[in-house]
């Protein structure tokens, strides 16, 4: 348990339906990050929040849009989504979004495009 | 293109045997390394935060080094159990703006009784 939840575990969707992800975390930290693993590659930071504030866009294409309502809270709005971003999509916390300190991930959201 | 590669891609060592794997990265701008162990179907969870030229952690049967002249840190893990089999991952954190760790691939490891 490390204090990072994420909904829903398990995602199916369609090229045309719209559904979000979201994170919480519980561990009173400032920053909230967005990272994709698709299948056989590296983990891929998608989006920085800090403080509420997006200050990181890591070339994400637009059908996927972050929302930070509180410092506690993160979703990621999914739109007319391809099959190629069918991914492994982790929620991560930290102290600061400038410090060295290391991240709290949660279990992901398995997402398959269909 | 900040690049972190890591070795081997995948591990099976028996129990009680002891292992070692390297995490490679770009030495200018550096300014963090973090190693992660990932079980399947869990989160990945912080084992080492290193930021020192010649730093050395442990946890348990678990240590790394790093080299912050020449990019590199290894990881060692001494008496593997099968408790310890999962993918380790490293990220590096390079200096200017907010927090950007790149990862590596990771080293697979399957720990067999």
């Amino acid at each position: 348990e490390t204090g990072v939840t994420q909904t829903p575990r398990h995602l199916v969707m369609g090229m045309t339906n719209k559904k979000s992800l979201k994170c919480e975390q519980h561990l009173g930290h400032n920053a909230m990050y967005w990272y994709k693993q698709s299948a056989k590659k590296p983990l891929e930071l998608m989006f920085v929040y800090s403080l509420e504030e997006r200050v990181e866009n890591n070339s994400v294409p637009s059908r996927f849009s972050p929302e930070c309502p509180n410092s506690s809270h993160l979703f990621l709005h999914l739109h007319t989504l391809q099959p190629e971003d069918s991914a492994l999509y982790l929620c991560a916390s930290s102290q600061a979004a400038t410090s060295v300190d290391e991240q709290y991930f949660g279990p992901g959201t398995r997402l398959t495009v269909t | 293109i900040l690049n972190v590669e890591q070795s081997p891609q995948s591990l099976h060592v028996q129990e009680g045997d002891s292992t070692n794997f390297t995490c490679s990265f770009p030495s200018s701008n550096f300014y963090a390394l973090h190693w992660y162990r990932w079980e399947t179907a869990k989160s990945p969870e912080a084992l080492f935060v290193m930021t020192l030229n010649g730093d050395e952690k442990k946890k348990g049967r678990i240590s790394a080094t790093l080299n912050t002249k020449e990019g590199y840190s290894y990881l060692y893990i001494k008496g593997s159990q099968p408790e310890d089999s999962a993918t380790y991952l490293c990220a590096s954190l390079f200096s200017g703006g907010y927090n950007k760790l790149i990862f590596g691939a990771g080293t697979r490891l399957a720990v067999h009784p």
